[in-house]
Protein backbone atom coordinates (compact mmCIF):
# COMPACT_ATOMS: atom_id res chain seq x y z
CA UNK A 1 0.00 0.00 0.00
CA UNK A 2 0.85 3.87 -0.49
CA UNK A 3 2.26 5.32 2.44
CA UNK A 4 0.44 8.58 2.79
CA UNK A 5 1.70 11.68 4.79
CA UNK A 6 -0.33 15.08 5.39
CA UNK A 7 0.33 18.50 6.62
CA UNK A 8 -0.35 20.16 9.27
CA UNK A 9 -1.50 16.98 11.96
CA UNK A 10 -3.64 19.18 13.60
CA UNK A 11 -4.08 23.05 13.33
CA UNK A 12 -6.37 25.72 15.40
CA UNK A 13 -7.39 28.95 13.15
CA UNK A 14 -9.46 31.85 13.51
CA UNK A 15 -12.16 32.46 11.64
CA UNK A 16 -12.36 34.10 8.72
CA UNK A 17 -8.73 33.11 7.63
CA UNK A 18 -7.94 30.10 5.16
CA UNK A 19 -5.61 27.17 5.69
CA UNK A 20 -3.89 24.68 3.21
CA UNK A 21 -2.94 21.08 3.67
CA UNK A 22 -0.47 19.10 1.83
CA UNK A 23 -1.18 15.60 1.35
CA UNK A 24 2.23 14.07 -0.21
CA UNK A 25 2.27 10.32 -0.98
CA UNK A 26 5.60 7.97 -1.56
CA UNK A 27 4.36 6.20 -5.20
CA UNK A 28 2.81 8.02 -8.36
CA UNK A 29 -0.99 7.47 -7.91
CA UNK A 30 -4.01 7.63 -10.49
CA UNK A 31 -5.96 8.75 -8.48
CA UNK A 32 -6.45 10.86 -5.18
CA UNK A 33 -9.46 12.23 -3.16
CA UNK A 34 -10.18 14.50 -0.15
CA UNK A 35 -12.79 14.39 2.27
CA UNK A 36 -13.66 15.84 5.61
CA UNK A 37 -14.97 13.97 8.69
CA UNK A 38 -17.42 15.98 10.76
CA UNK A 39 -17.20 15.41 14.55
CA UNK A 40 -19.19 12.28 15.35
CA UNK A 41 -19.84 11.88 11.58
CA UNK A 42 -18.93 9.58 8.38
CA UNK A 43 -16.67 10.70 6.09
CA UNK A 44 -17.95 13.05 3.09
CA UNK A 45 -16.18 13.55 -0.02
CA UNK A 46 -14.80 16.72 -0.58
CA UNK A 47 -13.33 16.58 -4.38
CA UNK A 48 -11.53 14.80 -6.75
CA UNK A 49 -7.62 16.10 -6.87
CA UNK A 50 -7.18 15.74 -10.90
CA UNK A 51 -3.60 15.95 -12.08
CA UNK A 52 -3.13 18.54 -14.11
CA UNK A 53 -6.40 20.05 -14.64
CA UNK A 54 -8.88 21.27 -11.97
CA UNK A 55 -10.72 19.20 -9.38
CA UNK A 56 -14.39 17.40 -9.55
CA UNK A 57 -15.95 18.68 -6.79
CA UNK A 58 -19.18 16.88 -5.29
CA UNK A 59 -22.33 19.01 -4.79
CA UNK A 60 -22.42 21.12 -1.84
CA UNK A 61 -18.49 21.74 -2.06
CA UNK A 62 -17.32 24.74 -4.72
CA UNK A 63 -13.73 25.82 -5.54
CA UNK A 64 -14.11 29.09 -3.96
CA UNK A 65 -14.26 27.76 -0.40
CA UNK A 66 -12.09 24.19 -0.91
CA UNK A 67 -9.19 25.17 -3.87
CA UNK A 68 -7.52 21.79 -4.86
CA UNK A 69 -4.43 21.57 -6.81
CA UNK A 70 -3.11 18.56 -8.03
CA UNK A 71 0.76 19.57 -9.57
CA UNK A 72 1.77 16.13 -10.12
CA UNK A 73 0.78 12.44 -9.42
CA UNK A 74 2.83 12.72 -5.94
CA UNK A 75 1.11 15.43 -4.22
CA UNK A 76 -1.93 17.55 -3.87
CA UNK A 77 -3.53 20.46 -1.48
CA UNK A 78 -6.65 21.62 -0.43
CA UNK A 79 -7.33 25.00 1.51
CA UNK A 80 -9.77 25.98 3.45
CA UNK A 81 -10.94 29.32 2.88
CA UNK A 82 -12.43 31.99 4.98
CA UNK A 83 -12.91 29.42 7.79
CA UNK A 84 -15.94 29.61 9.93
CA UNK A 85 -16.45 27.23 12.85
CA UNK A 86 -18.36 25.06 11.26
CA UNK A 87 -15.13 23.69 9.23
CA UNK A 88 -13.60 22.06 12.11
CA UNK A 89 -13.12 18.77 11.05
CA UNK A 90 -10.96 16.57 10.13
CA UNK A 91 -9.78 16.79 6.43
CA UNK A 92 -8.82 13.22 4.69
CA UNK A 93 -6.72 12.60 1.46
CA UNK A 94 -6.91 9.10 -0.09
CA UNK A 95 -5.11 7.65 -2.60
CA UNK A 96 -6.77 5.16 -5.06
CA UNK A 97 -5.02 2.52 -8.27
CA UNK A 98 -8.05 1.97 -10.02
CA UNK A 99 -10.86 -0.01 -10.56
CA UNK A 100 -10.91 -2.81 -8.02
CA UNK A 101 -7.95 -1.08 -6.08
CA UNK A 102 -7.88 -0.18 -2.79
CA UNK A 103 -8.41 3.12 -1.32
CA UNK A 104 -6.28 4.12 1.70
CA UNK A 105 -6.44 7.37 3.37
CA UNK A 106 -3.66 9.76 5.05
CA UNK A 107 -3.57 10.19 8.85
CA UNK A 108 -5.49 13.24 8.30
CA UNK A 109 -5.49 17.03 9.31
CA UNK A 110 -7.44 18.03 12.72
CA UNK A 111 -8.84 21.65 12.11
CA UNK A 112 -9.98 23.37 14.61
CA UNK A 113 -11.57 26.91 13.98
CA UNK A 114 -12.51 29.56 16.79
CA UNK B 1 -32.17 9.29 1.25
CA UNK B 2 -28.35 7.82 2.11
CA UNK B 3 -26.79 5.70 -0.22
CA UNK B 4 -24.79 3.59 1.96
CA UNK B 5 -26.70 2.11 5.36
CA UNK B 6 -25.30 0.59 7.86
CA UNK B 7 -27.14 -1.27 10.87
CA UNK B 8 -27.54 1.01 13.69
CA UNK B 9 -25.23 0.86 16.55
CA UNK B 10 -23.64 0.79 19.03
CA UNK B 11 -23.05 -2.56 19.11
CA UNK B 12 -21.82 -4.59 22.22
CA UNK B 13 -20.75 -7.99 22.37
CA UNK B 14 -18.82 -10.04 24.80
CA UNK B 15 -15.72 -11.01 24.59
CA UNK B 16 -15.05 -13.94 22.17
CA UNK B 17 -18.36 -13.69 20.68
CA UNK B 18 -18.87 -12.63 17.01
CA UNK B 19 -19.83 -9.50 15.65
CA UNK B 20 -21.99 -9.14 13.05
CA UNK B 21 -21.94 -5.30 10.96
CA UNK B 22 -24.64 -4.77 8.04
CA UNK B 23 -24.23 -2.39 5.29
CA UNK B 24 -27.10 -2.15 1.99
CA UNK B 25 -26.21 0.18 -0.79
CA UNK B 26 -28.24 1.46 -3.31
CA UNK B 27 -25.99 1.88 -6.49
CA UNK B 28 -26.61 -1.19 -8.55
CA UNK B 29 -23.98 -0.60 -10.59
CA UNK B 30 -20.98 -0.54 -7.43
CA UNK B 31 -18.62 -3.16 -7.42
CA UNK B 32 -16.31 -2.75 -5.26
CA UNK B 33 -16.91 -2.67 -1.53
CA UNK B 34 -14.80 -2.36 1.91
CA UNK B 35 -15.26 -2.24 5.27
CA UNK B 36 -12.74 0.18 7.10
CA UNK B 37 -12.12 0.33 10.99
CA UNK B 38 -11.96 3.48 12.58
CA UNK B 39 -10.14 4.08 15.85
CA UNK B 40 -11.10 7.60 17.83
CA UNK B 41 -8.28 10.23 17.00
CA UNK B 42 -7.37 7.57 13.71
CA UNK B 43 -7.87 7.73 9.99
CA UNK B 44 -10.08 4.68 8.45
CA UNK B 45 -8.05 1.76 8.30
CA UNK B 46 -8.87 -0.87 5.68
CA UNK B 47 -9.78 -4.33 6.74
CA UNK B 48 -11.36 -5.68 3.96
CA UNK B 49 -11.88 -5.55 0.49
CA UNK B 50 -14.81 -7.84 -1.83
CA UNK B 51 -15.63 -7.67 -4.91
CA UNK B 52 -17.67 -10.80 -5.87
CA UNK B 53 -20.62 -12.50 -4.41
CA UNK B 54 -19.92 -14.73 -1.58
CA UNK B 55 -17.34 -15.00 1.60
CA UNK B 56 -14.09 -13.82 2.09
CA UNK B 57 -11.97 -14.69 4.81
CA UNK B 58 -9.28 -13.25 6.70
CA UNK B 59 -8.06 -14.37 9.85
CA UNK B 60 -11.16 -13.48 12.11
CA UNK B 61 -12.32 -11.71 9.83
CA UNK B 62 -15.66 -12.56 7.07
CA UNK B 63 -16.83 -10.31 4.49
CA UNK B 64 -20.15 -11.10 2.72
CA UNK B 65 -21.46 -9.65 -0.45
CA UNK B 66 -24.64 -10.48 -2.12
CA UNK B 67 -25.12 -7.89 -5.08
CA UNK B 68 -28.69 -9.13 -5.97
CA UNK B 69 -29.97 -8.38 -2.31
CA UNK B 70 -27.41 -4.74 -2.52
CA UNK B 71 -25.59 -6.16 0.93
CA UNK B 72 -22.93 -6.77 2.63
CA UNK B 73 -21.31 -7.75 5.93
CA UNK B 74 -18.62 -7.81 8.25
CA UNK B 75 -18.09 -10.96 10.36
CA UNK B 76 -15.85 -10.88 13.24
CA UNK B 77 -15.32 -14.17 15.26
CA UNK B 78 -13.31 -14.33 18.47
CA UNK B 79 -14.17 -10.54 19.33
CA UNK B 80 -11.44 -8.89 21.08
CA UNK B 81 -11.33 -5.94 22.71
CA UNK B 82 -9.19 -4.03 20.78
CA UNK B 83 -11.77 -4.50 17.83
CA UNK B 84 -13.68 -1.70 19.85
CA UNK B 85 -13.81 0.69 17.02
CA UNK B 86 -16.21 2.53 14.51
CA UNK B 87 -16.53 0.57 11.58
CA UNK B 88 -17.36 1.87 8.44
CA UNK B 89 -18.74 0.31 5.30
CA UNK B 90 -17.48 2.11 1.95
CA UNK B 91 -18.99 1.57 -1.70
CA UNK B 92 -16.72 2.39 -4.45
CA UNK B 93 -19.17 3.65 -7.24
CA UNK B 94 -19.33 3.22 -10.94
CA UNK B 95 -20.17 5.12 -13.99
CA UNK B 96 -20.06 8.47 -13.19
CA UNK B 97 -18.91 8.10 -10.04
CA UNK B 98 -15.92 5.88 -10.62
CA UNK B 99 -13.57 5.55 -7.91
CA UNK B 100 -15.30 7.66 -5.29
CA UNK B 101 -16.04 6.00 -2.05
CA UNK B 102 -19.23 5.91 -0.48
CA UNK B 103 -19.62 5.78 3.26
CA UNK B 104 -22.34 4.63 5.25
CA UNK B 105 -22.80 6.21 8.65
CA UNK B 106 -20.65 4.05 11.11
CA UNK B 107 -21.01 1.09 13.31
CA UNK B 108 -20.04 1.55 17.00
CA UNK B 109 -18.44 -1.81 18.09
CA UNK B 110 -17.40 -2.26 21.46
CA UNK B 111 -16.25 -5.47 23.13
CA UNK B 112 -16.16 -5.87 26.62
CA UNK B 113 -14.46 -8.17 28.89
Amino acid sequence: SAVISQKPSRDICQRGTSLTIQCQVDSQVTMMFWYRQQPGQSLTLIATANQGSEATYESGFVIDKFPISRPNLTFSTLTVSNMSPEDSSIYLCSVDGGRLETQYFGPGTRLLVL
Amino acid sequence: QKEVEQNSGPLSVPEGAIASLNCTYSDRVSQSFFWYRQYSGKSPELIMSIYSNGDKEDGRFTAQLNKASQYVSLLIRDSQPSDSATYLCAVKGGGTSYGKLTFGQGTILTVHP
